[in-house]
């Protein structure tokens, strides 16, 4: 049973605002939500978490809506370099330590 | 200060073979965790150990597959008798004290094994 829900693949622009929606129906009360982005050839690097409300930093912003089943990770005027693959991630519901992956969203910046 | 440390970056070995992979985690962090990530997938959970103990081995292989972090030293992630569907991308992450699936990983940038 997955855990999140993302889109696969996403096209943008250089220079536009990007909106990646993830799905998380059966968040745990406890669950923070962790976004995660990955570079081919490298691992993944942490980006953002957040439990409601919104989160910004200096590389993105985290909309988390009061019900909490849903998360939208914003890149604003995303460059060339921020093509790689975004991972959406909930806390496993019994306690584990371990994070699980989905398959990602892999976004693709058009000159 | 550095970042989470594997080696080697690249191993290849034959069938039948061993393959031995490092991590060395962030300064100040005592939990690890290894991930092996198969082309166009994410990352897949295989163990956690904090300092001389397995927390979790739930995604681990129950068979050719161990794992370890000694009191000093790296950990490492030893594979025996390797076959090819071993080959993949194997990250291993740290955490802080706390640890908990709520606690940001850092990741290293992982040991790409091949196996001919």
């Amino acid at each position: 049973l997955a855990k999140t829900t993302q889109p696969i693949s996403m096209d943008s622009y250089e220079g536009q605002e990007v909106n990646i929606t993830c799905s998380h129906n059966n968040i745990a009360t406890n669950d923070y939500i962790t976004w995660y982005q990955q570079f081919p050839s490298q691992g993944p690097r942490f980006i953002i978490q957040g439990y409601k409300t919104k989160v910004t930093n200096e590389v993105a912003s985290l909309f988390i809506p009061a019900d909490r089943k849903s998360s939208t990770l914003s890149l604003p005027r995303v460059s060339l370099s921020d093509t790689a693959v975004y991972y959406c991630l909930v806390g496993d519901e019994d306690g584990a330590n371990n994070l699980f992956f989905g398959t990602g969203t892999r976004l693709t910046v058009i000159p | 200060n550095a970042g989470v440390m594997q080696n080697p970056r690249h191993l290849v070995r034959r069938r039948g073979q061993e393959a031995r992979l490092r991590c060395s985690p962030m300064k100040g962090h005592s939990h690890v965790y290894w991930y092996r990530q198969l082309p166009e997938e994410g990352l897949k959970f295989m163990v956690y150990l904090q300092k001389e103990n397995i927390i979790d081995e739930s995604g681990m292989p129950k068979e050719r597959f161990s794992a370890e972090f000694p009191k000093e030293g790296p950990s490492i992630l030893r594979i025996q008798q390797v076959v090819r569907g071993d080959s993949a991308a194997y990250f291993c992450a740290s955490s802080t004290d706390t640890g908990g699936s709520n606690q940001p990983q850092h990741f290293g940038d992982g040991t790409r094994l091949s196996i001919l």
